[in-house]
């Protein structure tokens, strides 16, 4: 099956300083990546989409100056966090979706997450 | 603004017995509907991925959906302890050539032997 990682799955880092988080498709060049994060207890937030060689589409409240996504390949997805406050500290998960060979249906599968703690 | 809702529970069920978790939208141009089960501090997994109104089964799992009523279903018969989790119904609307998704809250699910 279709198979995302993600890298690094933990990261703590003092205030202030930028971190970056690697979405990396293993098994399929996927059409669409996402980006999410989600606090404890909470559902997930979609923070932005991007497709390969094109800007990313940020959803309405995230700042694009502030989590800097880059789609430089069909199989890489890259989300920077800069200046990182201990706000920022969240569980930030990727997904690609992946239009399957039947039916020409989208399915989403999501990367294991990137546990970020900014101190 | 597109909805997506789901009583966060929890919902606790026997071991053995029907767990069903329902969904609402509020998008009808949505085409994709999914279940997901997130472990805690784990990230989501799919489950189910249906597409159009009835009933999908899969194993234990049974999607249903109906789209006159906007709703989507998940039931998981003969529940184990390790289907405890929280369980994301998404739902997904084509826009611009890609698949936007939309996420619900989550229901936790607990089943005690």
């Amino acid at each position: 099956g279709a198979v995302v990682s993600q890298h690094p799955s933990w990261v703590i880092c003092k205030s202030g300083t930028s971190v970056k988080i690697e979405c990396r498709s293993l098994d399929f060049q996927a059409t669409t990546m996402f980006w999410y994060r989600q606090f404890p207890k909470q559902s997930l937030m979609l923070m932005a989409t991007s497709n390969e060689g094109s800007k990313a589409t940020y959803e309405q409240g995230v700042e694009k100056d502030k989590f800097l996504i880059n789609h430089a390949s069909l199989t890489l997805s890259t989300l920077t966090v800069t200046s990182a406050h201990p706000e920022d500290s969240s569980f930030y998960i990727c997904s690609e979706s992946y239009l399957g060979l039947a039916g020409g249906q989208e399915t989403q599968y999501f990367g294991p997450g990137t546990r970020l703690l900014v101190l | 603004q597109k909805e997506v809702e789901q009583n966060s529970g929890p919902l606790s069920v026997p071991e053995g017995a029907i767990a069903s978790l329902n969904c609402t939208y509020s998008d009808r141009g949505s085409q994709s509907f999914f279940w997901y089960r997130q472990y805690s501090g784990k990230s989501p997994e799919l489950i189910m991925s249906i597409y159009s109104n009835g009933d999908k089964e899969d194993g234990r799992f049974t999607a249903q959906l109906n789209k006159a009523s906007q709703y989507v279903s998940l039931l998981i018969r003969d529940s184990q302890p390790s289907d405890s989790a929280t369980y994301l119904c998404a739902v997904e609307r084509e826009s611009g050539g890609s698949y936007i998704p939309t996420f619900g809250r989550g229901t936790s699910l607990i089943v005690h032997p």
